[in-house]
């Protein structure tokens, strides 16, 4: 079965440590994409991918930061410079960067900084 | 700046009864419009799309309405049955990103 798989579900981390967060997919997607869900908010993006090696600002990246070595992962790191980090995180990807069928999520890693 | 607005966080129907979920955007540039679905502890889900030369698009017990004039987007769910109960979620399309409405949660009441 293809899909994203998104690890931790849950993620409790200290203040002033770096965190990382989990996405795979065998979709054979080209382009994967971060988002956080806050209360009462939409998603907004944090950072999109394209292809391999490739990746581009969100309109909230600072704070984060992404690699995308392999085609099917593509990593979120939330560093220690997020102020506010705790949020719901989705990861999705879709088969390109302009594809009118939307984008396959993730189940989401509910980070907590404690 | 919310650019995809779902002013209505909640709504209840009845079982049987449509449910119809209301989207409103402010940018004209918006080309393509989806809902998605989302249950407790699970990504969303792709529902239906619309692309924004149509007004209408149909796939069986959902509609999706499109009026660029008032830029307004509505899902409409008929009959409702409890299984739809869950956050729909409506996101529009610019360019390389979609922009993401807050979301409406949808009880259908038995």
């Amino acid at each position: 079965d293809g899909g994203i798989t998104q690890s931790p579900k849950y993620l409790f981390r200290k203040e002033g440590q770096n965190v990382t967060l989990s996405c795979e997919q065998n979709l054979n997607h080209d382009a994967m994409y971060w988002y956080r869900q806050d209360p009462g908010q939409g998603l907004r993006l944090i950072y999109y991918s394209q292809i391999v090696n490739d990746f581009q600002k969100g309109d909230i990246a600072e704070g984060y930061s992404v690699s995308r070595e392999k085609k099917e992962s593509f990593p979120l790191t939330v560093t220690s410079a997020q102020k506010n980090p705790t949020a719901f995180y989705l990861c999705a990807s879709s088969i390109t960067l302009t594809d009118r069928d939307g984008y396959t999520f993730g189940s989401g890693t509910r980070l907590t900084v404690v | 700046d919310q650019q995809v607005k779902q002013n209505s966080p909640s709504l209840s129907v009845q079982e049987g009864r449509i449910s119809i979920l209301n989207c409103d955007y402010t940018n004209s540039m918006f080309d393509y419009f989806l809902w998605y679905k989302k249950y407790p502890a699970e990504g969303p889900t792709f529902l239906i799309s619309i692309s924004s030369i149509k007004d209408k698009n149909e796939d069986g017990r959902f509609t999706v309405f499109l009026n660029k004039s008032a830029k307004h987007l509505s899902l409409h769910i008929v009959p409702s049955q409890p299984g739809d109960s869950a956050v729909y979620f409506c996101a529009a399309r610019f360019g390389n990103q979609f922009y993401f409405g807050t979301g409406t949660s949808l009880t259908v009441i038995p």
